[in-house]
C-alpha cells in the first residue's frame, strides 16, 4: 500500500524557522515527483512546487519561489518543505502529493497544520 | 485569483445531475494539458476523482465523469447522493508558469 505520512502539527512564532516532512512508502520513492500544496484556512488548494527525488531537481510556483525550500533525502524516502523565517500568513494546512508523470496527484499525505502566531 | 476558474458553488437534489465547469486559457487547458479533478470532504485530504480528463481511478463510482473541450473542462456527477457534498477542484499544468495549477474550488451542496 502506498502511503505518504507527514509530520505532525506545528505552532511557531513569526520569524522562526521550520521544516516539515513527508515520508513515502510502498513504492519506489525516486520514481515519482513529490509536490507540496498549501490550503489556507477556508480557502482552496495552491500548488507550491515539486521535487524529483531521483536528482533533487525542483521547480516552484512563482507565488512561492524564494519563500520556501523543497528538498528530499532519497536514502530515507522523505521530502521536506522548509521556511527560514515564518510569517503569520504562512498559517495553513500543507499537503504533500505523489505525481503520476508530470500530471495528476495520485496519492496525498494526511496534511500538516502549521500555525504561526505571536 | 486562481489560474483555472470554477463556480464557487453548485447545488442539486438527491438523484439529480450537476456539472462543475473549469475554465482555463491557451497556456493550460487550451494548450492540450490534461485536466484532473479532486474531491475534498470536510477535514480530509483531497482525493483524486478524475485523471487525464475522463478517467476514473479504481474505486471511484461511474456516477462521476469528466470531459474537456477547448480551454474548458467539466465534471459531471449523476445520481447525486448526500455523501457527494464536498469541495471539488480541477487541476492542470500551465506552460507559462511551468507548473501545476488548481481551480479555486466548487462547493457542492446536496439539497
Amino acid at each position: 500500500e502506498v502511503q505518504l505520512v507527514q509530520s505532525g502539527a506545528e505552532v511557531k512564532k513569526p520569524g522562526e524557522s521550520l521544516r516539515i516532512s513527508c515520508k513515502g512508502s510502498g513504492y519506489s520513492f525516486t520514481s515519482h515527483w513529490i509536490s507540496w500544496v498549501r490550503q489556507m484556512p477556508g480557502k482552496g488548494l495552491e500548488w507550491m512546487g515539486r521535487i524529483d527525488p531521483s536528482d533533487s531537481y525542483t521547480n516552484y510556483s512563482p507565488s512561492f519561489q524564494g519563500h520556501v525550500t523543497i528538498s528530499a533525502d532519497k536514502s530515507i524516502s522523505t521530502a521536506y518543505l522548509q521556511w527560514s523565517s515564518l510569517k503569520a500568513s504562512d498559517t495553513a494546512m500543507y499537503y504533500c502529493a505523489r505525481h503520476v508523470g508530470a500530471g495528476w496527484f495520485v496519492d496525498w499525505g494526511q496534511g500538516t497544520l502549521v500555525t504561526v502566531s505571536s | 485569483q486562481s489560474v483555472l476558474t470554477q463556480p464557487p458553488s453548485v447545488s442539486g437534489a438527491p438523484g439529480q445531475r450537476v456539472t462543475i465547469s473549469c475554465t482555463g486559457s491557451s497556456s493550460n487547458i487550451g494548450a492540450g494539458h490534461d485536466v484532473h479533478w479532486y474531491q475534498q470532504l470536510p477535514g480530509t485530504a483531497p482525493k483524486p476523482l478524475i485523471y487525464g480528463n475522463n478517467n476514473r481511478p479504481s474505486g471511484v463510482p461511474d456516477r462521476f465523469s469528466g470531459s474537456k473541450s477547448g480551454t474548458s473542462a467539466s465534471l459531471a456527477i449523476s445520481g447525486l447522493q448526500a455523501e457527494d457534498e464536498a469541495d471539488y477542484y480541477c487541476q492542470s499544468y500551465d506552460s507559462s508558469l511551468s507548473g501545476s495549477v488548481f481551480g479555486g474550488g466548487t462547493k457542492l451542496t446536496v439539497l
